[in-house]
């Protein structure tokens, strides 16, 4: 199946650093990626969709401006987590929809923890 | 709006046994059904996905799924339990089109040797 590649794979912050994940498709474009997060045993949360090119839409209750989103190209989606602080600290997974198969695929995930 | 509930957060079965995890859809629209696995700190990995073709859909590992519109319920079995199939899994559902996918809050398979 598709790959979809995140960078890093774990980061350790200090509180009030910004921390910048990378998501990759590899071998497809991507015109729509997606951001969530998860919490230990828990499910995955939509954050947000975002779209090649276009701001990205947030979900109730996420913070736009702490969880900036940029999709500049078909195959590179980031989330920078400004300012961070220890609640901030969680599983981020994104994913990308390959539409020649409209297939979500999931990438291994980012563990970040805010000292 | 889309939403599923599974059906049990953990689920305990001997190795070579049958494996039956429970989900249940609400939908406004025709579904988009899928079933995902994930291993401890990695992503989601794709089982299989109902896409309102056939309503058995088979997946990778031994897995398949059925799609019931009158039960609401897309349940996921493996007729043979494997030590490897020890994972949370997800079933997610969407609408047509962009939309973003919805998940359950999982089921923890444990096998037991």
């Amino acid at each position: 199946g598709a790959v979809v590649s995140q960078h890093p794979s774990w980061v350790i912050c200090k509180s009030g650093t910004s921390v910048k994940i990378e998501c990759r498709s590899l071998d497809f474009q991507a015109t729509t990626m997606f951001w969530y997060r998860q919490f230990p045993k828990q499910s995955l949360m939509l954050m947000a969709t975002s779209n090649e090119g276009s701001k990205a839409t947030y979900e109730q209750g996420v913070e736009k401006d702490k969880f900036l989103i940029n999709h500049a190209s078909l195959t590179l989606s980031t989330l920078t987590v400004t300012s961070a602080h220890p609640e901030d600290s969680s599983f981020y997974i994104c994913s990308a929809r390959d539409r020649r198969v409209d297939t979500q695929y999931f990438g291994p995930g980012t563990r970040l923890t805010v000292l | 709006a889309q939403s599923v509930t599974q059906l049990g957060s953990h689920v305990s079965v001997s190795e070579g046994a049958l494996v039956l995890l429970r989900c249940n859809y609400s939908s406004s629209v025709p579904p988009y059904l899928f079933w995902y696995v994930q291993y401890p700190n990695q992503g989601l990995q794709l089982l299989l996905k109902y896409t309102s073709a056939a309503t058995l859909v088979k997946g990778i590992n031994g897995f398949e799924a059925e799609f019931k519109k009158s039960e609401t319920s897309f349940h996921l079995t493996k007729p043979s339990a494997h030590m490897s199939d020890a994972a949370e899994y997800f079933c997610a559902v969407r609408g047509s089109g962009n939309t973003p996918l919805v998940f359950g809050k999982g089921t923890r398979l444990s096998v037991i040797a």
